[in-house]
């Protein structure tokens, strides 16, 4: 089976700093999706960004971006400009691809806290 | 507006009863996902759906069962073999390869 692996449990930063949430994964794939998604206290899932395998360019969304090492497997979150309102848990997000189907498959997940 | 729900919001149940948790999405996705998270927990897969009336297992399977009548609905049932149902429900759609949206989750307790 794929896996994914958030290796730091807790993180914290200061608010106005920043920070990178490290994710790695396991995949045969060579043309795939990853995506980061937060979860606030609401417990909502809110996508965050996606980036595109193929793509050689690391996303970005606004003070979000990624570090995408398609030869390392590694798919880290950087946020920038750090503010109350992104302490969360932050989730790695995979989509396997089996004979039965297109499953989602989560890393164990990062809680961010912000410092004033 | 567009989305999934997810009802109820929270849910008890009793010991030895089976409950059954609702998702709906008027997206006109596919693919349909539920996940189970316990606290300061990831999620797990307990059972997907790519399309009408088929559905397979994902890793936490026992203890519940699913039905895809309508592409629309993909209702969870908590049976009483599972033994320790006290958790944060997601259910989750997709279309192809993209990412997935969420409803608003179903917290079970059991009491």
């Amino acid at each position: 089976a794929q896996t994914v692996t958030q290796s730091q449990p807790e993180m914290s930063v200061q608010e106005a700093e920043t920070v990178t949430l490290s994710c790695t994964y396991d995949t045969s794939e060579s043309d795939y999706y990853l995506f980061w998604y937060k979860q606030p206290p609401s417990r909502q899932m809110i996508l965050v960004i996606r980036q595109e395998a193929y793509k050689q360019q690391n996303a970005t969304e606004n003070r979000f971006s990624v570090n995408f090492q398609k030869a390392a497997k590694s798919f880290s979150l950087k946020i920038s400009d750090s503010q109350l309102g992104d302490a969360a848990m932050y989730f790695c997000a995979y989509p396997e691809d089996n004979n039965a189907g297109n499953m989602l498959t989560f890393g164990g997940g990062t809680r961010l806290m912000v410092k004033p | 507006d567009g989305g999934i729900t997810q009802s109820p919001k929270y849910l008890f149940r009793k010991e030895g009863q089976n409950v059954t948790l609702s998702c709906e999405q008027n997206l006109n996705h596919d693919a349909m996902y539920w996940y189970r998270q316990d606290p300061g927990q990831g999620l797990r897969l307990i059972y997907y759906s790519q399309i009408v009336n088929d559905f397979q297992k994902g890793d936490i399977a026992e203890g519940y069962s699913v039905s895809r009548e309508k592409k629309e609905s993909f209702p969870l049932t908590v049976t009483s073999a599972q033994k320790n149902p006290t958790a944060f429900y997601l259910c989750a759609s997709r279309i192809g390869v993209t990412e997935a949206f969420f409803g608003q989750g179903t917290r079970l307790t059991v009491v």
